[in-house]
């Protein structure tokens, strides 16, 4: 059963653009909704994340937009640069991430220059 | 610096053999986590351990084995029980509750 869907599997965005992925949860006992970026071969690096209290928060260029009551969040990309290409994880856990994140299957991102 | 560091960064088991993945951590975290990572798969979580000489499974612990004797150290054993074991094996840790987990750059395990 995935509890967490993750949204599209790619996508391609021209320089300049805004890049939205999305994801949407099953389980309403998440508390802690974690962004993370990957470039082959490393770990993933967290990105931003956000709890259920507030429905959007941004830092510099990426902005996480929450909806409780539809149980989906989002990640948007301002002004996306050929640098920001990589791999998109969303994340989900319950107790702040205590035992363990469920994540989404990931976007693989491409911004063309 | 402070960091996680997983060993070796490529893997090679043979069938029928017992590999262990090394795992380390100075940043003084309780938590420590096993993830396996599956192209398209997203990563998805073996054991974790919140503290020293405890820990639990995860959604696919079978043909895994874990050990936390010390606060630094969190081994994984990938047994030849796993019938799949070919994966990219992620490492991560937490200061608390409320901290976000910080990755290792993996070991990748493949099959001869």
């Amino acid at each position: 059963q995935q509890q967490v869907k993750q949204s599209p599997q790619s996508l391609i965005v021209q320089k300049g653009g805004i890049s939205i992925i999305n994801c949407a949860y099953e389980n309403t006992a998440f508390d802690y909704f974690p962004w993370y970026q990957q470039f082959p071969g490393k770990g993933p690096a967290l990105l931003i994340a956000i709890r259920p209290d507030v429905s959007e928060k941004k830092e510099g260029r990426f902005t996480i937009s929450f909806n409780k009551s539809a149980k989906q969040f989002s990640l948007h990309i301002m002004d996306s640069q050929p640098g920001d290409s990589a791999t998109y994880f969303c994340a989900a856990s319950m107790k702040g991430g205590a035992d363990g994140l469920t994540f989404g299957k990931g976007t693989h991102l491409i911004i063309q220059p | 610096d402070g960091g996680i560091t997983q060993s070796p960064k490529y893997l090679f088991r043979k069938e029928g053999q017992n590999v262990t993945l090394s795992c380390e951590q100075n940043l003084n975290h309780d938590a420590m986590y096993w993830y396996r990572q599956d192209p398209g798969q997203g990563l998805r979580l073996i054991y974790y351990s919140q503290i020293v000489n405890d820990f639990q499974k995860g959604d696919i612990a079978e043909g895994y084995s874990v050990s936390r004797e010390k606060k630094e150290s969190f081994p994984l054993t990938v047994t030849s029980a796993q019938k799949n074991p070919t994966a990219f094996y992620l490492c991560a840790s937490n200061p608390g509750a409320l901290g976000a987990q910080h990755f290792g750059d993996g070991t990748r395990l493949s099959i001869l």
